[in-house]
C-alpha cells in the first residue's frame, strides 16, 4: 500500500522567506502527485497537479516538481506571505485512488 | 472549472441517529466519488470509493453496514451514517475527477457532531 510522508509537519518562517515543504511516496508506480492547500475548518484547494510524465508545475509564487524514481516531489513557495498560512497535504493518485501525506502545518509570521 | 458541492456543511445530530451527507458536482459528471474522514489534526483517510450504479468499494477498517453510500447519478453520490455515535465525530470531505487527468476536486466539507 501507498505510503505518503510529508517532512516537516510544522514550519514557521517569516515573511517574504522562500521556502520548501516535502513529499515522500514509497511506490514510484503512480498516476499523478497534487498539491493542496487546507485553511482550519475548511475543504481543501487544489494547488498544483503534476502528472507522471511531467517533471513540475509552476503556478504563480509556486513551484511543485516530482522525482517518481526516488519518490519524492517538492513545493517552493516564493516570497512567503502571512496569507499562505495553513495546512499543505500531497496527495498521490494511482489512478483511481488517492493517498495523502501527513499534512506541513505552514505559519508565516508578518 | 469543475466545483464539487457538499450538504450540510455541519450537522448535529444525537447518538443513535442516522444522518445523510450530499455530495454533487456541479458542473461535471462524476462516475467516480470518493469519501473521506479527518480528524482533528490528522490528514484525509479515504473510506469508499462511490462508483455510479454500482456498490461502493469500501477501504479496510470502514464497516460498509455504518457509513452507507449511493451514488444514483452522475452528480450525486451520499453517505448515510446510521445509528450515529459520538466517535463518528468528525470531518467528512467527498472529491470527484475530471476527465482523463485524474484530477481530484474536493467539496468543502461536512462537519458531523454526535452528542
Amino acid at each position: 500500500k501507498q505510503e505518503v510522508t510529508q517532512i516537516p509537519a510544522a514550519l514557521s518562517v517569516p515573511e517574504g522567506e522562500n521556502l520548501v515543504l516535502n513529499c515522500s511516496f514509497t511506490d514510484s508506480a503512480i498516476y499523478n502527485l497534487q498539491w493542496f492547500r487546507q485553511d482550519p475548518g475548511k475543504g481543501l484547494t487544489s494547488l498544483l497537479l503534476i502528472q507522471s510524465s511531467q517533471r513540475e508545475q509552476t503556478s504563480g509564487r509556486l513551484n511543485a516538481s516530482l522525482d517518481k524514481s526516488s519518490g519524492r516531489s517538492t513545493l517552493y513557495i516564493a516570497a512567503s506571505q502571512p496569507g499562505d498560512s495553513a495546512t499543505y497535504l500531497c496527495a498521490v493518485g494511482t489512478g483511481n485512488q488517492f493517498y495523502f501525506g501527513t499534512g506541513t502545518s505552514l505559519t508565516v509570521i508578518p | 472549472g469543475a466545483v464539487v458541492s457538499q450538504h450540510p456543511s455541519w450537522v448535529i445530530c444525537k447518538s443513535g441517529t442516522s444522518v445523510k451527507i450530499e455530495c454533487r458536482s456541479l458542473d461535471f459528471q462524476a462516475t467516480t466519488m470518493f469519501w473521506y474522514r479527518q480528524f482533528p489534526k490528522q490528514s484525509l483517510m479515504l473510506m469508499a470509493t462511490s462508483n455510479e450504479g454500482s456498490k461502493a468499494t469500501y477501504e479496510q477498517g470502514v464497516e460498509k453496514d455504518k457509513f452507507l453510500i449511493n451514488h444514483a447519478s452522475l452528480t450525486l453520490s451520499t453517505l448515510t451514517v446510521t445509528s450515529a455515535h459520538p466517535e463518528d465525530s468528525s470531518f467528512y470531505i467527498c472529491s470527484a475527477h475530471k476527465g482523463e487527468t485524474y484530477e481530484q476536486y474536493f467539496g468543502p466539507g461536512t462537519r458531523l457532531t454526535v452528542t
